[in-house]
């Protein structure tokens, strides 16, 4: 069955530092996301993606973060300055229509670590 | 704010016993329910669920949404040990965009 890949599995950054963790959704899947869960907590969404443009954002994500998806396959997340409280496991997940009518598929997840 | 509560937190439980898990919600748009089981690290989806009263079933996993009432409820008959998992409820509330709980973390002991 098609999966959904992230790289890293772990990542540990400095604070400050940029991170970009990476994704390749499933294929024919059009809609992207990112969620993250912060260790012992909700998960929680952070922003969904389609036609290559942002449809969705919540307040998590900030000017400090940003997505593209750089070319047909992957989608990508970028932290440009973290911080302590980015330390968290961080999804993506993708779905072939929106609109609440086809689950998401997630993959396993990047942890980071901010130092 | 939108909430979605899921009880109990934990539970601990013997091959064979028959488990309920209950989420119950309270969200400005509805879409869907979804309920996940998540192992190590990727929750995998279970059920989405839509319109009252209809069960969905999967082997020996159902669920059942009450939009009436605001809640849902997952059964798991005759667990085993792979069973054991934390058990996430979702509510799709914009496209995708899940408020989700804060799951209950299921021990099947042999």
């Amino acid at each position: 069955e098609p999966e959904v890949t992230q790289t890293p599995s772990h990542q540990v950054t400095q604070m400050g530092q940029e991170v970009i963790l990476r994704c390749v959704p499933i294929s024919n899947h059009l809609y992207f996301y990112w969620y993250r869960q912060i260790l012992g907590q909700k998960v929680e969404f952070l922003v969904s993606f389609y036609n290559n443009e942002i449809s969705e954002k919540s307040e998590i994500f900030d000017d400090q973060f940003s997505v593209e998806r750089p070319d047909g396959s992957n989608f990508t997340l970028k932290i440009r300055s973290t911080k302590l409280e980015d330390s968290a496991m961080y999804f993506c997940a993708s779905t072939k229509r929106a609109g609440g009518t086809s689950p998401l598929h997630f993959g396993n997840g990047t942890r980071l670590t901010v130092t | 704010e939108d909430k979605v509560v899921q009880s109990p937190l934990s539970l601990v439980v013997h091959e064979g016993d028959t488990v309920t898990l209950n989420c119950s919600y309270e969200v400005t748009n509805f879409r869907s329910l979804l309920w996940y089981k998540q192992e190590k690290k990727a929750p995998t989806f279970l059920f989405m669920l839509t319109s009252s009263g209809i069960e969905k079933k999967s082997g020996r996993l159902s669920s059942i949404l009450d939009k009436k009432e605001l809640f849902s409820i997952l059964n798991i008959t005759a667990t085993q040990t792979g069973d054991s998992a934390v058990y996430l409820c979702a509510v799709d509330v914009n496209n995708n965009d899940m408020r989700f709980g804060a799951g209950t973390r299921l021990t099947v002991k042999p």
